[in-house]
């Protein structure tokens, strides 16, 4: 059972607002992630990190930022929501080291809906 | 660029058959796979992985085969069952050793009571 936590798991909001989404994991792992999810579609990676005060732009362009300041956490803002920012966010968090540590673990995933 | 697809997006099987799911990567280089399972509303779960010196790993009631030659994954599951009715990814490592994951596209796996 993974042990990292997304919050809030739906958010309506309205165009231009400014919005956080949480992840936060218990497991110590230095590297975490955020992707982007369309139903039924594949996970697109939108930013990474690899440890404190380490982010990096994923394969996805995204207008969203991202931050770092503690282990354990690694928010994602979006300064000024729009419809098209409307998807499911997933963080997800592994260890550092060799390929079998490399199993990312998800949330549960924040489900946006921009209006 | 190089990505990692599934044949069939949706598969449906009777409870008790087994049930293949299969996925075709394009990096030769990708040196590490992994079969995901998402269950409607949730993040994506563990199932399997498997490295690229291998040709089969088992666990409990799925097997993953890998072969290299043809760059093609599947994931077999024995005796479905009704929980296993789920979207199934298949994960490459593309990043090296920075081990960024490419995900494929899913197939959904329906099972009949």
């Amino acid at each position: 059972e993974a042990d990292i936590y997304q919050t809030p798991r739906y958010l309506v909001i309205g165009t231009g607002k400014k919005i956080t989404l949480e992840c936060s994991q218990t497991m110590g792992h230095d590297k975490m992630y955020w992707y982007q999810q369309d139903p039924g579609m594949e996970l697109h990676l939108i930013h990474y990190s690899y440890g404190v005060n380490s982010t990096e732009k994923g394969d996805l362009s995204s207008e969203s930022t991202v931050s770092r300041i503690r282990t354990e956490h690694f928010p994602l803002t979006l300064e000024s929501a729009r419809p098209s920012h409307t998807s499911q966010y997933l963080c997800a968090s592994s260890e550092t080291g060799t390929l079998a540590k490399n199993i990312q673990y998800f949330g549960a995933g924040t489900r946006l809906s921009v209006l | 660029g190089e990505s990692v697809g599934l044949h069939l997006p949706t598969l449906s099987v009777q409870e008790g058959d087994n049930s293949i799911i299969n996925c075709a990567y394009s990096n030769s280089a990708s040196d590490y796979f992994i079969w995901y399972k998402q269950e409607s509303g949730k993040g994506p779960q563990f199932i399997i992985d498997i490295r690229s010196n291998m040709d089969k790993r088992q666990g409990q009631r799925v097997t993953v085969l890998l072969n290299k030659t043809v760059k093609h994954l599947s994931l077999q599951i024995a005796a479905t069952q009704p929980g296993d009715s789920a979207v199934y990814f298949c994960a490459e490592n593309s990043g090296g050793s920075n081990y960024k994951l490419t995900f494929g596209k899913g197939t959904l796996l329906t099972v009949n009571p």
